[in-house]
């Protein structure tokens, strides 16, 4: 079945330094999201990735979608501590039923 | 417009307990999921659901049930706890239409499971 590895799985970083986790798939996807949920809180949607290649920034956030669409990326630049938490991708391949989920990278945030 | 509900949000249970947790949409979403959330682990697929009286399996629905009689509800059921399934569990729901087009997904604030 699909599976969708997220690394690293753990990150501190000083604030002010930049955070990137990467997403990789085992089969092409069809579209692939990214959440971030905050220590005891459940997973929030931040963005959805559609076209191959495609580029999207949200204000200190730059997500990108691999050409093949296996691959994903964010990029967060000068961190701050209400950017701690946990990031997930998600992925759906084939039809629109399942959405596979990475691990998960957790990020710290020194200040 | 409340979103996705869970209940309850904490629950303690002996093995061979049965339980239900409860998720209700109020967004008229067609897919509606539960996943379930370990250390380590991310979050896994247990069953999803297209639609009323439509379900299916995920990554690990070995121990748990669904139905899907309306299209707001989408109850997790328990038959016989094991302590293999405490964990934090999440419902999850997202306008979708076949094909490649998909909504992002509207999670419930959980529901923490203890299974002594």
């Amino acid at each position: 079945g699909q599976q969708v590895m997220q690394i690293p799985q753990y990150q501190h970083v000083q604030e002010g330094e930049d955070f990137t986790t990467y997403c990789n798939s085992s089969t092409t996807l069809s579209n692939i999201q990214w959440y971030k949920q905050r220590p005891g809180g459940h997973p929030v949607f931040l963005i959805q990735l559609v076209k191959s290649g495609e580029v999207k920034k949200q204000k200190r956030l730059t997500f990108q979608f691999g050409e093949a669409k296996k691959n994903s990326s964010l990029h967060i630049t000068a961190t701050q501590t209400t950017d701690v938490g946990t990031y997930f991708c998600a992925g759906r391949s084939g039809g629109y039923q399942k959405v596979t989920f990475g691990i998960g990278t957790k990020l710290q945030v020194i200040p | 417009n409340a979103g996705v509900t869970q209940t309850p949000k904490f629950q303690v249970l002996k093995t061979g307990q049965s339980m239900t947790l409860q998720c209700a949409q109020d967004m008229n979403h067609e897919y509606m999921s539960w996943y379930r959330q370990d250390p380590g682990m991310g979050l896994r697929l247990i069953h999803y659901s297209v639609g009323a009286g439509i379900t299916d399996q995920g990554e690990v629905p070995n121990g748990y049930n669904v139905s899907r009689s309306t299209t707001e509800d989408f109850p997790l059921r328990l038959l016989s706890a094991a302590p293999s399934q405490t964990s934090v569990y999440f419902c999850a729901s997202s306008y979708s239409r076949a094909g490649w087009q998909s909504g992002e997904l509207f999670f419930g604030e959980g529901s923490r499971l203890t299974v002594l």
